[in-house]
């Protein structure tokens, strides 16, 4: 079955970029069923909606983000990644990864969380 | 934006409860809401997408409904297992927003 994994760096300076990426197995980005989602969650704190990506390279964002991210495919090598420029304190978070059904909007495939801390 | 106000923010039942949370939007979504449990220190799941459509191998004793804008989760019988915080979300427009969450624990 489908999986994602997410990977980058634990720690990121502020006013520094945060990349990080999403690793897909068992399935395929370049599927016309599914849209590829980044969601966060703060410490101790709710579920953030970040934004998805469709296989062509459409993109959507929460624009109370929307200046600072970038969320690209790369259909080649089965991934796609996330951006989020000049973090501070507060994007400090686990990053997911979710897959999200094209006729549904229901995220059904998540990766497990990718602990990101923004601290000098 | 639309708001999405969870309700309650927490809530303790007894094994074989009914167990309801309330999800109001603060304009018409028509069904474009989807439930999330998420268990302690592990990852969401999908439980209910389309207000009412129960995902694939969710029990059934999970089940939801939707009255203009109110949407709500229903737990017919609250299991041990089921001890969580459990989302809305809703995804008409962007931003797809998350309630603020219901923490479920057992009496």
């Amino acid at each position: 079955q489908v999986q994602l994994q997410e990977s980058g760096p634990g720690l990121v300076k502020p006013s520094e970029t945060l990349s990080l990426t999403c690793s897909v197995s068992g399935g395929s980005v370049s599927s016309n069923a599914y849209y590829w989602s980044w969601i966060r969650q703060p410490p101790g704190k709710g579920l953030e909606w970040i934004g998805y990506i469709y296989y062509t390279g459409s993109t959507n964002y929460n624009p109370s983000l929307k200046s600072r991210v970038t969320i690209s495919v790369d259909t080649s090598n089965h991934q796609f990644s996330l951006r989020l420029s000049y973090v501070t304190a507060a994007d400090t978070a686990v990053y997911y990864c979710a897959r999200m059904a094209y006729q549904s909007y229901g995220m059904d495939v998540w990766g497990q969380g990718s602990t990101v801390t923004v601290s000098s | 934006d639309i708001q999405m106000t969870q309700s309650p923010s927490s809530l303790s039942a007894s094994v074989g409860d009914r167990v309801t949370i309330a999800c109001r939007a603060s304009q018409g979504i028509l069904n474009y809401v989807a439930w999330y449990q998420q268990k302690p220190g592990k990852v969401p799941k999908l439980l209910i997408y389309a207000a009412s459509t129960l995902q694939s191998g969710v029990p059934s004793r999970f089940s939801g409904s939707r009255s203009g804008t109110e949407f709500t989760l229903t737990i017919s019988s609250l299991q041990p297992e089921d001890v969580a915080t459990y989302y809305c979300q809703k995804y008409n427009t962007a931003p797809h927003t998350f309630g603020q969450g219901t923490k479920v624990e057992i009496k």
